[in-house]
């Protein structure tokens, strides 16, 4: 089964604020990240948090993470249609540098006038 | 810099036939990485390339997959014969030697038919 899980989609009106959650089950996680993808495009790393962390903040992108709960989740404050894409949550264990990452499925987030 | 580029961009194959996708990392990138999204689900790490050396190939999926790295530039990845499950996109990332951030491909959408 999935070591990380999304949902699937999103629908939110332009200006409005987007809330994208994840959940993870490796607890040796240390580093997790928020990845977009729009059409036709590859994944763009938007931002990314340490385990340690509990809030980061960059321009209208909020990342919190409850690390009890392993819940991560992206909040994109004002959303515009740009930010139509697919977004994907992702983790990579800190012992390995340059290992893999594990993704979720990605949630689809439809922006509408 | 040019980013990560990636050939074809979609191929549409016959069950039973054989196609090879291409990488192009960012040049000086040491490592190289495969991964796959099937449709709407998870995208799976494949394997990782320390220049033309497999450092981890432990999410190949079966012997239909040869992937190689000749030279520790660009990679190719065969399937040979593919199968309608073999169906979805195919993404290279890259990293410089000291690990950090994966620099994604647009991908090679695969379908078999």
């Amino acid at each position: 089964g999935e070591d990380v899980e999304q949902s699937l989609f999103l629908s939110v009106r332009e200006g409005d604020s987007s809330v994208i959650n994840c959940t993870y089950t490796d607890s040796s996680s240390t580093y997790l990240y928020w990845y977009k993808q729009e059409p036709g495009a590859g994944l763009q790393l938007l931002t990314y948090i340490f385990s340690n962390m509990d809030m980061k903040q960059d321009q209208r992108l909020t990342v919190l993470l409850n690390k009890k709960d392993k819940h991560l989740s992206l909040r994109i404050a004002d959303t515009q249609t740009g930010d139509s894409a697919i977004y994907f949550c992702a983790e990579k264990d800190n012992m390995d540098s340059w290992g893999k990452l594990q993704f979720g499925a990605g949630t689809q987030v439809v922006v509408t006038p | 810099e040019a980013g990560v580029t990636q050939f074809p961009s979609h191929s549409v194959i016959e069950k039973g036939q054989t196609v090879t996708l291409r990488c192009d990392p960012i040049s000086g990138h040491d490592n190289l990485y495969w991964y796959r999204r099937v449709m709407g689900k998870e995208i799976k790490f494949l394997l990782h390339f320390v220049k033309e050396s497999k450092q981890d190939e432990s999410g190949m999926p079966n012997n239909r997959f040869l992937a190689e790295r000749t030279g520790g530039t660009y990679s190719t990845l065969k399937v040979q014969p593919a199968e309608l499950e073999d169906s979805g996109v195919y993404f290279c990332a890259s990293t410089g030697t000291g690990g950090g951030e994966q620099y994604f491909g647009p991908g090679t959408r695969l379908t078999v038919t």
